[in-house]
């Protein structure tokens, strides 16, 4: 099983509408958990972190974390074409990261 | 720009030859970390410092990478005797503090190992 599993997509949303990114977990004793957003050619940004259980919002994202059935999610409102990017999770383990294989999303105008 | 950079963005070198890369962090920044990233992959961890020491290194590295982050600031990368497999994008990382997950990037160094 790998540490961090990502739905590799590509996941194609119409402009306007929500994206929904999921992301499962091994390592049980993670603690912090992040979104980050690559376009293509460019390198990782961050931009969510979630460290306890339930919604964070940020803007139009929405950062989901359960524990106890180890999935993290990342939701995108009011989708923009400028958001057509790959979307990898990531966990904190033991100090380092590790990266799902990232969910491309490609928002259609 | 204060943000991370990285020398070479690219390097070009045939099977067999030695290569060190440069990572210089955010100035604040105490954690450097170095990935490695394939197509369609998300990056995959190689090791990080604190401040100068290494403190893990995957278990998954061959003994041909080495790296090292003298007086806490800039760090290299050296992969010795390169391999085709070794072609891949480096990526350097840096945190401040105890925000270990939230890194900041650099723009990256690709190698092309013929």
């Amino acid at each position: 099983q790998k540490e961090v599993e990502q739905n590799s997509g590509p996941l194609s949303v119409p402009e306007g509408a929500i994206a929904s990114l999921n992301c499962t977990y091994s390592d049980r004793g993670s603690q912090s958990f992040f979104w980050y957003r690559q376009y293509s050619g460019k390198s990782p940004e961050l931009i969510m972190s979630i460290y306890s259980n339930g919604d964070k919002e940020d803007g139009r994202f929405t950062a989901q974390l359960n524990k106890a059935s180890q999935y993290v999610s990342l939701l995108i409102r009011d989708s923009q074409p400028s958001d057509s990017a790959t979307y990898l999770c990531a966990v904190n383990i033991g100090g380092d990261m590790r990266f799902g294989a990232g969910t491309r999303l490609t928002v259609k105008p | 720009d204060t943000g991370v950079s990285q020398n070479p963005r690219h390097k070009i070198t045939k099977r067999g030859q030695n290569v060190t890369f440069r990572c210089d962090p955010i100035s604040e920044h105490n954690r450097l970390y170095w990935y490695r990233q394939t197509l369609g992959q998300g990056p995959e961890f190689l090791t990080y410092f604190q401040n100068e020491a290494q403190l893990e290194k995957s278990r998954l590295l061959s003994d041909r990478f080495s790296a090292e982050r003298p007086k806490g600031s800039f760090s290299t990368l050296e992969i010795q005797r390169t391999e085709q497999g070794d072609s891949a994008m480096y990526l350097c990382a840096s945190s401040f503090g105890g925000r270990v997950g939230e890194q900041f990037f650099g723009p990256g160094t690709r190698l092309t190992v013929l």
